[in-house]
């Protein structure tokens, strides 16, 4: 799988959009972009996943770039309950091991008032 | 409510002993996972399971077993042979198509004195 870069850790205010970053420049034609987030000490949780297009759903957009090298996941309006840390992971699951993901350590977004 | 219920919450031990962490899923999924987590740390995947009576090795199984007897448990077992086995322990369904989306559970916190 390829590796992802994230920034340590991101500050937002409360009602901007957040915007988090993933490098992923070694990607391969068949890997998908996923994001999970994960709230303290709770298991991590399904945001959203992407292949070329940009994708929506009622959490989140997510931007791939056209060389796929890199992607954003944006939250239109952060909450204070969107303080998380964030992980993107790539992955190829049409391959052996089904859905097993590696989770790096991510992107920890604090939203403030 | 269909999901996946981790058990026991929290769990402490004296060093030497075995201990069974239990999960447990009504989401009809094939493939479960059991990560485990350190502090300021990413995921690591212990073992995962794709179909009833069958599993493979993760990243860090020393230490560790599993079972799958039925579709809906998957229980870990932190032996004594587990160095460190002081952690988060997160387990985790999928359906058996490559979605790369994971359920988790809300985690089991072991302490080894």
């Amino acid at each position: 799988d390829a590796k992802t870069t994230q920034p340590t850790s991101m500050d937002c205010a409360e009602g901007r959009a957040a915007n988090l970053p993933c490098n992923h420049s070694t990607i391969s034609g068949n890997e998908y972009v996923y994001w999970y987030r994960q709230i303290h000490s709770q298991g991590p949780q399904y945001i959203i996943h992407g292949l070329k297009n940009n994708e929506t759903n009622e959490m989140a957009s997510l931007i791939i770039t056209e060389d796929r090298k890199s992607s954003t996941l944006i939250l239109p309006h952060a909450t204070l309950r969107d303080t998380a840390v964030y992980y993107c992971i790539v992955r190829d699951t049409s391959t052996g091991g089904g859905n097993k993901l590696t989770f790096g350590t991510g992107t920890q977004l604090k939203v403030e008032l | 409510d269909g999901g996946i219920t981790q058990s026991p919450k929290y769990l402490f031990r004296k060093e030497g002993q075995n201990v069974t962490l239990s999960c447990e899923q009504n989401l009809n999924h094939d493939a479960m996972y059991w990560y485990r987590q350190d502090p300021g740390q990413g995921l690591r995947l212990i073992y995962y399971s794709q179909i009833v009576n069958d599993f493979q090795k993760g990243d860090i199984a020393e230490g560790y077993s599993v079972s799958r007897e039925k579709k809906e448990s998957f229980p870990l077992t932190v032996t004594s042979a587990q160095k460190n086995p002081t952690a988060f322990y997160l387990c985790a369904s999928s359906p058996r198509t490559h979605t790369g989306e994971l359920f988790f559970g809300e985690g089991s916190r072991l302490t080894v004195l």
